[in-house]
């Protein structure tokens, strides 16, 4: 059975600090990751995917993961946050989810 | 409309009653799926359709009934909840293929209160 672990239950930012959130998953075979993004009051939305290929990945809103396969990682980073990136955040693997980071980004 | 639509967005509900959810999506997809999101828990995957037939059914209690008339609509019947029951549940699509597994597009969700 695949599982997600997302390690970060709820960080806290300054504006411009950089972030780093975890992911780790079991499963062996192909995967197919994802980072979605809730906005307070708004849909999931996909903020990035692998699926193969460069395993650094760029999404929207300056967001990067970086899949490494022989951790079983797909970390989610951004240089510079903004009070606008506060949301919660969700790891996925095909179509099991981690229990989402939520993300506060003071001004 | 756009995306992916739920109706209703809040309902409360006693456990004897009976509702459904609705979802509608506008993608053309022809993939649906129910999670339910509750607090401080992982979304959990509760039903998969593709091309309207039911493809994977994740040991939900038989009080949640899914119908997919069609790749556009989706339905989840409920009846005799119980309290804990209460969620979000949401709703999503994507367009399947092969042995890639695609990005989901959610619905706002409906949140459900069972008294």
């Amino acid at each position: 059975a695949q599982s997600v672990s997302q390690h970060n239950h709820h960080v806290i930012l300054s504006e411009a600090a950089s972030l780093e959130l975890g992911c780790n998953y079991s499963y062996g075979g192909t995967v197919n990751l994802f980072w979605y993004v809730q906005y307070p009051g708004q849909h999931l939305q996909l903020l990035l995917k692998y699926f193969s290929g460069d395993p650094l990945v760029k999404g929207i809103k300056g967001f990067e993961a970086e899949f490494i396969k022989s951790k079983f990682s797909f970390n989610l980073r951004k240089p510079s946050v903004q009070w606008s990136d506060t949301a919660e955040y969700f790891c996925a693997v095909r179509r099991t989810f981690g229990d989402g980071t939520t993300l506060t980004v003071k001004p | 409309e756009t995306g992916v639509t739920q109706t209703p967005r809040h309902l409360v509900m006693g456990m004897t009653n009976k509702k459904s959810l609705k979802c509608e999506q506008h993608l053309g997809h022809n993939a649906m799926y129910w999670y339910k999101q509750s607090a401080k828990k992982p979304l959990e995957l509760m039903f998969v359709y593709n091309f309207k037939e039911q493809t994977e059914n994740n040991s939900v209690p038989s009080r949640f009934s899914p119908e997919c008339p069609n790749s556009s609509h989706l339905f989840l019947h409920l009846h005799t909840l119980q309290p804990e029951d209460s969620a979000l549940y949401l709703c999503a699509s994507s367009q399947e293929g092969g042995v890639i597994y695609n990005e989901q597009f959610f619905g706002p969700g409906t949140r459900l209160t069972v008294l």
